[in-house]
């Protein structure tokens, strides 16, 4: 079976600050992986997707960066938080196991980020 | 998908009625639909899909409708309970990544 894990679930911050989300999904191969954020009240929007090691795409221009190191690792980064980083930031993988496809994502539980 | 929203934002049903919660698209190309329930706190998770050579999928008491003259989905829930409350969003994927479009979502509150 497989599994996503996304660490911290909580996390408080200053502005200013550097940050590092963490997300590795476990029994897949070769996945697609996704960051997403969502605003209180709102729906998801896509930040970043990967379809391989080292190769991150860009969805929305932001202060944020994506980096895959390794085949189940996906990074959410950035160098100084704004306070308009503040939300809940879900990762996603889809594909990569026999009879899954491609077009369906599967969510992590999340990491609720709150900027001061 | 360019556009996936939904008509909505709060349903309130009565515990053990029938929901139906509606969603409309924009991108006529579109060919695959899915819904996700996500609870307080969580990430979404899979419902049902569709496709678009399907007009109804049905599920363990949930009922996906396409109607692509309109270009509009609605999921039906029956006999809703209390665990049935969430915010539900109805999704497709675009792309050669298949990345989603999701709507803003529609709060289903269930009436005890």
């Amino acid at each position: 079976s497989q599994t996503i894990h996304q660490w911290p679930a909580t996390l408080v911050q200053p502005v200013g600050s550097p940050l590092s989300l963490e997300c590795t999904v476990e029994g897949t191969s070769n996945p697609n992986l996704y960051w997403y954020r969502q605003a209180a009240g709102r729906g998801l929007q896509l930040l970043f997707y990967s379809v391989g090691i080292g190769q991150i795409s860009s969805e929305v221009p932001q202060n944020l960066s994506a980096s895959r190191p390794q085949d189940r690792q996906f990074i959410l980064s950035s160098k100084k938080l704004l306070l308009s980083d503040s939300g809940f930031y879900l990762c996603a993988w889809s594909g990569g196991v026999r009879g899954v496809s491609y077009n369906e994502q599967f969510f992590g539980p999340g990491t609720r980020l709150t900027v001061l | 998908g360019e556009s996936v929203g939904l008509h909505l934002p709060t349903l309130s049903v009565q515990e053990g009625d029938n929901s139906i919660i509606n969603c409309a698209y924009s991108n006529s190309a579109s060919d695959y639909f899915i819904w996700y329930k996500q609870e307080s706190g969580k990430g979404p998770q899979f419902i049902i899909d569709i496709r678009s050579n399907m007009d109804k999928r049905q599920g363990q008491r949930v009922t996906v409708l396409l109607n692509k003259t309109v270009k509009h989905l609605s999921l039906q829930i029956a006999a809703t309970q209390p665990g049935d409350s969430a915010v539900y969003f109805c999704a497709d994927p675009y792309g050669a990544n298949s990345k989603l479009t999701f709507g803003k979502g529609i709060t289903l509150s269930v009436r005890p």
